[in-house]
């Protein structure tokens, strides 16, 4: 199996954009695609991007992703941060069993 | 719209089984898969399994001895039983529907509910 790696926190100012990695241990990051999930302080998740780059209707456009195989990783960006931003990101993906594999987390601070 | 909802005890003795339903309304149970999925306190998402509607099953290899869901399509409901649970089984249980187009992810999910385990 393999894990995602995200870091453990980032932090920016509103208005400013900021971007998320997950890099992937092993096999190519293009094998599955990668899920993007936002959970608030004392929420569920919620998904915010799907199929590496793909929007759930009702998220913002201020949200974006795109894998990078060079780097085996996959990136979230949020761009014209908003302090409702302030949350914890999950990366998601699945192996070849079909088996889900989620990243660390990463705290997003917007100060 | 889609809803989820956990049930079950929040306080489980240490070696006993942990028991939690989730009841799905404003759509059916049918052709999805329902996950489950914990978070220890102030720790990550932790992926337990998902089960199909017609009862197939994908676990964690980490809790697959101890994890057995079913699903109940008459009542729109699954279930996870998880046993000999120990302190390190405390958490936030989320259930959550898995949907499989060209890609699966998890777009509804219920608020999750703290189970404790404890004597």
């Amino acid at each position: 199996n393999f894990m995602l790696t995200q870091p453990h926190s980032v932090s920016e100012s509103p208005g400013k954009t900021v971007t998320i990695s997950c890099t992937r241990s092993s096999g190519s990051i293009a094998s599955n695609y990668v899920q993007w999930y936002q959970q608030r302080p004392g929420s569920a998740p919620t998904t915010v991007i799907y199929e590496d780059n793909q929007r759930p209707s009702g998220v913002p456009d201020r949200f974006s992703g795109s894998i990078d195989s060079s780097s085996n990783s996959a990136s979230l960006t949020i761009s014209g941060l908003k302090t409702e931003d302030e949350a914890d990101y999950y990366c998601q993906s699945y192996d070849s069993s079909n088996q889900d594999v989620f990243g660390g987390g990463t705290k997003l601070t917007v100060l | 719209q889609v809803q989820l909802q956990e049930s079950g005890p929040e306080l489980v003795k240490p070696s006993e089984t942990l028991s939690l339903t989730c009841t799905v309304s404003g759509g059916s149970i049918s052709s999805y898969y329902w996950s489950w999925i914990r978070q220890p306190p102030g720790k990550g998402l932790d992926w337990i399994g998902y089960i199909s509607y017609s009862g197939s099953t994908n676990y964690n290899p980490s809790l697959k001895s101890r994890v057995t869901m079913s699903v109940d399509t008459s009542k729109n409901q699954f279930s996870l039983k998880l046993n000999s649970v120990t302190a390190a089984d405390t958490a936030v249980y989320y259930c959550a529907r898995r949907t499989c187009g060209g890609v699966c992810y998890l777009d509804y999910w219920g608020q999750g509910t703290l189970v404790t385990v404890s004597s």
